[in-house]
């Protein structure tokens, strides 16, 4: 079985600070993804790459940026991060040519803004 | 309007009890859908995939679809403290494994 690492698990920043989650997953997916999640409620998709040096907005891409450097890690940055904000980012990945639905996550980074 | 829709937010059955969770789409494009199950600190894992309409056992749990109403459903029976989670249900068109669209979630409760 293959696993997927986040990095940082808890992050803090500063109101308008440049922030930034690595992504890692051994599996040899091709398609991994960026998702937000506020406060134990539904998963929004910022950003997904199919291939390495792929990417495709989602439904909440402003605000953020990503970069699929290889296929084995995946970073997403918050360009500015805003005061209050909390929420969990999990990263995730798929075998895209299979086509099966099925996402493997992470376990989430946590960011806390303050 | 959210594309993927469950019901109830929350629900609490009692040990060895049937907990029933909805779905409903508003999207047509989707024809795939999946539910997974996310345990406190965790990351969601899959838990079952449904493409086809009418039902889909899998030991305890059972799926059902309808894909003229867009309505699909997870069925849990002889629901144990272990299932207490947050359930998410998610869809994808006719590409499936790209772009999962997740609903908002139902929290499980299991009481002993």
């Amino acid at each position: 079985g293959g696993i997927i690492t986040q990095t940082p698990k808890f992050l803090i920043g500063q109101e308008g600070q440049k922030l930034t989650l690595k992504c890692q997953q051994n599996f040899n997916h091709d398609t991994m993804y960026w998702y937000r999640q506020d406060s134990g409620k539904g998963l929004r998709l910022i950003y997904y790459s199919i291939t390495e040096n792929d990417l495709q907005k989602g439904d909440l891409s402003e605000g953020y940026d990503a970069s699929r450097e290889k296929k084995s890690s995946f970073s997403l940055t918050v360009t500015s991060a805003q005061k209050n904000e909390m929420a969990v980012f999990l990263c995730a990945s798929s075998p895209h040519r299979e086509n099966t639905g099925q996402l493997y996550f992470g376990e989430g980074s946590k960011l806390t803004v303050l | 309007q959210q594309k993927v829709q469950q019901s109830p937010e929350s629900l609490s059955v009692p040990e060895g009890g049937m907990a029933s969770l909805n779905c409903t789409s508003s999207d047509r494009n989707f024809q795939y859908f999946w539910w997974y199950r996310q345990h406190s600190g965790e990351g969601p894992k899959a838990l079952m995939s449904i493409f086809s309409d009418g039902d889909k056992k899998e030991g305890r749990f059972t799926a059902h679809l309808n894909k003229a109403s867009l309505h699909v459903s997870l069925h849990i029976r002889d629901s144990q403290p272990s299932d207490s989670a947050l359930y998410f249900c998610a869809a994808s068109g006719n590409n499936a494994g790209a772009k999962l669209t997740f609903g908002g979630g139902t929290r499980l409760t299991v009481r002993p």
